[in-house]
């Protein structure tokens, strides 16, 4: 079946911009994460949600960040007055069941340049 | 600071002998831990994980070790394969506190050489 699809592949802004990043779970996968890979890093968790919730927003950098999953399914992470340090692949990950042995099932991410 | 680390960020292996990559932590909250995959342009794909119950886990040509006492743990690939080329995280969480927080090393870049 399908598996995590991330619009757009790559995304090219300036410094001050918004920007959204828009993630596709695997059908019926309840967990849904982001995560933001930096160059020579591995990734770092931004949020966690369960259903449309976000049970776990501690990863948020700060509020020029911001996550969304209005229907339980697609979500769309949201960056505000981006900054050069923003740069970075924007993972997206979804799971069965959200549990710690939950297997997270990773999208390719987005590349975002903030200029 | 940086709760996973892997200190090798490359790895050379002749095609048919063992990989042994490497991951030190520092929490010792960490119960379960993980190891992915990733070829370049696609997302980390999961391999293998081991609770802190464990000492050992296998499948296949996958084996992690755990030694908890040390906050140490290798995954080890034996065979290896040209197809094995690929940057290997190893990631941790502490389940009764964050459960759904995975904190990832740096990784490390395999290439098996044919």
């Amino acid at each position: 079946g399908a598996g995590v699809s991330q619009t757009p592949s790559n995304k090219v802004t300036e410094k001050g911009k918004y920007v959204e990043l828009r993630c596709d779970p695997i059908s019926g996968h309840t967990a849904l994460y982001w995560y933001r890979q930096s160059l020579g890093q591995g990734p770092e968790f931004l949020i966690y949600f369960q259903g449309t919730g976000a049970a776990d927003d501690s990863g948020l950098p700060n509020d020029r960040f911001f996550a969304v999953r209005p229907e339980g399914s697609v979500s769309t992470l949201k960056i505000q007055r981006t900054e050069r340090g923003d740069s970075a692949v924007y993972l997206c990950a979804s799971g069965t069941s959200g549990g710690a042995a939950d297997t997270q099932y990773f999208g390719p991410g987005t590349r975002l340049t903030v200029l | 600071d940086q709760q996973v680390k892997q200190n090798s960020p490359s790895l050379s292996v002749q095609e048919g002998r063992i990989s042994i990559l490497n991951c030190d932590y520092t929490n010792s909250m960490f119960d379960y831990f993980l190891w992915y995959k990733k070829y370049p342009a696609e997302g980390p794909t999961f391999l293998i994980s081991i609770s802190s119950i464990k000492d050992k886990n296998e499948d296949g040509r996958f084996t992690v070790f755990l030694n908890k006492s040390a906050k140490h743990l290798s995954l080890h690939i034996v065979p290896s394969q040209p197809g094995d080329s690929a940057v290997y995280f190893c990631a941790a969480s502490a389940t009764a506190y964050t459960g759904n927080q995975f904190y990832f090393g740096t990784g490390t870049s395999l290439t098996v050489i044919p």
